[in-house]
């Protein structure tokens, strides 16, 4: 299995709403990555987990909320968001953080949010 | 900040000519991954160069990355349909392991 799956793969959200974005993988891979994407720019990144742990926290606003409850699976908490949080929301994964091992990233198809 | 500059942001040709897109890095790349996303798709990873100088070929795509580190290429020959969409260049700036991504370059064929 080389993919990695993310769901749901559209969701429309109130300001008010919480909602989970899901991400899961079976490639072995020990780093999982949440990317936000707007339109016409390049992934942004938000956070990163090795070996399920927390490693990096892009500064993102605390209405995200980041989960990985094992190794292969990877959420994201959604709560109180703003209309300019609406963005593609790509799940990634990587074998390592820290290696470039020539594989790069294996990213999922995304969510495409929408916070009306 | 450190940044990966890319350029054109738009290139519209005809199918069958060429496309290039560049990437110049502020300061020394230890590795550059070269990444596609199709309108409404997500990122493909095409290839990582590691040395300095080194060339790569996938069929009709050359990929290569400067002597200093600095900089890389991506061209496409003789462009077809399927080679629409946005590239993305990516780079790892000496130990640091996050990816400093390029604004990307879309290739339109032009009717």
């Amino acid at each position: 299995d080389t993919e990695v799956t993310q769901t749901p793969k559209h969701l429309v959200m109130g300001m008010t709403n919480k909602k989970s974005l899901k991400c899961e993988q079976h490639m072995g891979h020990r780093a999982m990555y949440w990317y936000k994407q707007k339109a016409k720019k390049p992934p942004e990144l938000m956070f990163v987990y090795s070996y399920e742990k927390l490693s990096i926290n892009e500064s993102v606003p605390s209405r995200f909320s980041p989960e990985c409850p094992n190794s292969s699976l990877l959420n994201l908490h959604l709560h109180a968001l703003q209309p300019e949080d609406s963005a593609l929301y790509l799940c990634a994964s990587s074998q390592d953080i820290t290696v470039p091992d020539g594989y790069g990233y294996t990213f999922g198809s995304g969510t495409r949010l929408t916070v009306v | 900040g450190q940044q990966v500059m890319q350029i054109p942001q738009y290139q519209h040709v005809q199918e069958g000519e060429d496309f290039t897109t560049y990437c110049n890095s502020s300061t020394t790349l230890s590795n550059i991954q070269w990444y596609k996303q199709r309108p409404g798709g997500h990122p493909v990873f095409l290839i990582q160069l590691v040395k300095s100088g080194e060339v790569k070929k996938q069929k009709r795509l050359t990929f290569q990355f400067g002597e200093a580190k600095k900089n890389s290429s991506l061209h496409i020959t003789a462009t077809q349909t399927t080679d629409v969409g946005t590239y993305f260049c990516a780079g790892n700036q000496n130990s640091n392991y996050q990816l400093i991504w390029g604004a990307g370059t879309k290739l339109i064929i032009k009717p």
